[in-house]
């Protein structure tokens, strides 16, 4: 069965320093995977997918399939990324629900 | 304003009690998902449904049950035999395609047993 784990379940930073969070996969078929954020008094809302490739408020991820992980980085934290971080594998085929990680909580203090 | 609308927003239920918890949806979504959100644990899958008229269990369907009469609803049911329902429960829907895994999610319901 697919897992996703989440070793971190608290991240504290110091404004401006590196972030990264991390998320390794266990999954036989080829996933999709995603990170969700959670902002406090906020929804649940995407973040980023590895298949767009692309950078979200300074975000980025990387789908290792060598080493099934897709951690999470941000060059210099920001005050407003202290939110909880979710990150979630989808099956191309089979079960069409995600299956997400327990959290890690981002604390970015001044 | 297109989104999910979950009801209510706090829930206090008597032990032995069935509860119903409510999610609708305005986005045209086919699909619809109810996760658990418990401290430590993050979200675990109750329910799922692809398409009305069907649905498939999660990882911890026991003590749940949910029916999908219709595209824009997928109400979901606390059962007494639910050992622990005290949580946070959070409804999403999605597009089909590629966009199946982009969830949309409501703002939850919290379920409190007394």
């Amino acid at each position: 069965a697919q897992r996703v784990t989440q070793p971190e379940k608290l991240l504290s930073v110091f404004k401006g320093a590196p972030v990264e969070l991390k998320c390794n996969y266990s999954y036989s078929g080829s996933p999709e995977l995603f990170w969700y954020v959670q902002y406090s008094r906020q929804r649940l809302q995407l973040l980023l997918r590895h298949i767009s490739r692309e950078s979200i408020k300074g975000f980025t991820a990387d789908l290792n399939k060598g080493e099934t992980s897709f951690h999470l980085k941000k060059p210099f934290a920001q005050e407003e990324d202290s939110a909880m971080y979710y990150c979630a594998l989808g099956e191309i085929t089979g079960r069409r629900a995600l299956t997400f990680g327990s959290g890690t909580r981002l604390q970015v203090q001044p | 304003d297109g989104g999910i609308t979950q009801s209510p927003k706090y829930l206090f239920r008597k032990e032995g009690q069935n509860v119903t918890l409510s999610c609708e949806q305005n986005l045209n979504h086919d699909a619809m998902y109810w996760y658990r959100q418990d401290p430590g644990q993050g979200l675990r899958l109750i329910y799922y449904s692809q398409i009305v008229n069907d649905f498939q269990k999660g990882d911890i369907a026991e003590g749940y049950s949910v029916s999908r009469e219709k595209k824009e609803s997928f109400p979901l049911t606390v059962t007494s035999a639910q050992k622990n329902p005290t949580a946070f429960y959070l409804c999403a829907s999605s597009a089909q395609g590629s966009g199946a895994n982009v969830l949309t999610f409501g703002a939850g319901s919290r379920l409190t047993v007394l």
